[in-house]
């Protein structure tokens, strides 16, 4: 059993350029989650997939970033024109929707990113 | 709204003794609490929750929990320390069973030899 896999996981980008970063759930799961980590802070809701569904978006997600889960299954998190406000780790958590859930969110090791 | 304050930024225990962190939560109905720890390099991994029932619950690694509604607290209590705890924990409360957590800002424990 693979568990939540996160692509890159340090990224490195000068400001105003746009990064992607990609989130593979496990497999059975079907809700989908995106949180930011900042330095000395815990991690903040951002949005949330149900199969291909965005369901809900956090204030904190600007019009410069976009999340997609097209086919239901990876999502990708764009962030365009990046600024430093942006360096945190990005992190992505699955969870099952059915009986079996019980309340877990199973996170990936997250995705840093550094803008200069 | 929901929040958590964990008082605490930065606790330094002995190996073999005692650990309690601490955890308060805001939030104006039932609340659904959960504590998780995120070691070195590590993702983060659920040690307990509580949903309703028994206010003691169990967790791994040896950890446990007692809600207090009367205190809006949740602390997570560990009778004896292992070097392998040294990480950083986080509480979290939400509106139900997943999604839309509100973590507090963490607690990171220290264990010295």
């Amino acid at each position: 059993d693979t568990g939540v896999s996160q692509d890159p996981r340090h990224k490195i980008t000068k400001r105003g350029q746009n990064v992607t970063f990609r989130c593979d759930p496990i497999s059975e799961h079907n809700r989908l989650y995106w949180y930011r980590q900042t330095l000395g802070q815990g991690p903040e809701f951002l949005t949330y997939f149900q199969n291909e569904a965005q369901l809900e978006k956090s204030r904190l997600l600007s019009d410069r970033f976009s999340a997609e889960r097209p086919k239901g299954s990876f999502s990708t998190l764009e962030i365009q024109r990046t600024e430093q406000g942006d360096s945190a780790m990005y992190l992505c958590a699955s969870s099952p929707r059915d009986s079996s859930n019980t309340g877990e969110l199973f996170f990936g090791e997250g995705s840093r990113l550094t803008v200069l | 709204a929901q929040s958590v304050t964990q008082p605490d930024i930065h606790i330094t225990v002995s190996e073999g003794a005692s650990l309690e962190l601490r955890c308060n939560y805001s939030y104006g109905a039932t609340p659904y609490l959960f504590w998780y720890v995120q070691s070195p390099g590590q993702g983060l991994q659920l040690l307990l929750k509580y949903f309703s029932g028994d206010t003691l619950v169990q967790g791994i690694k040896g950890f446990e929990a007692e809600f207090k509604r009367s205190q809006s607290s949740f602390n997570l209590r560990k009778p004896s320390v292992h070097w392998s705890d040294a990480a950083e924990y986080f509480c979290a409360v939400g509106p139900s069973n997943d999604y839309k957590l509100s973590f507090g800002a963490g607690t990171t424990v220290t264990v010295r030899a």
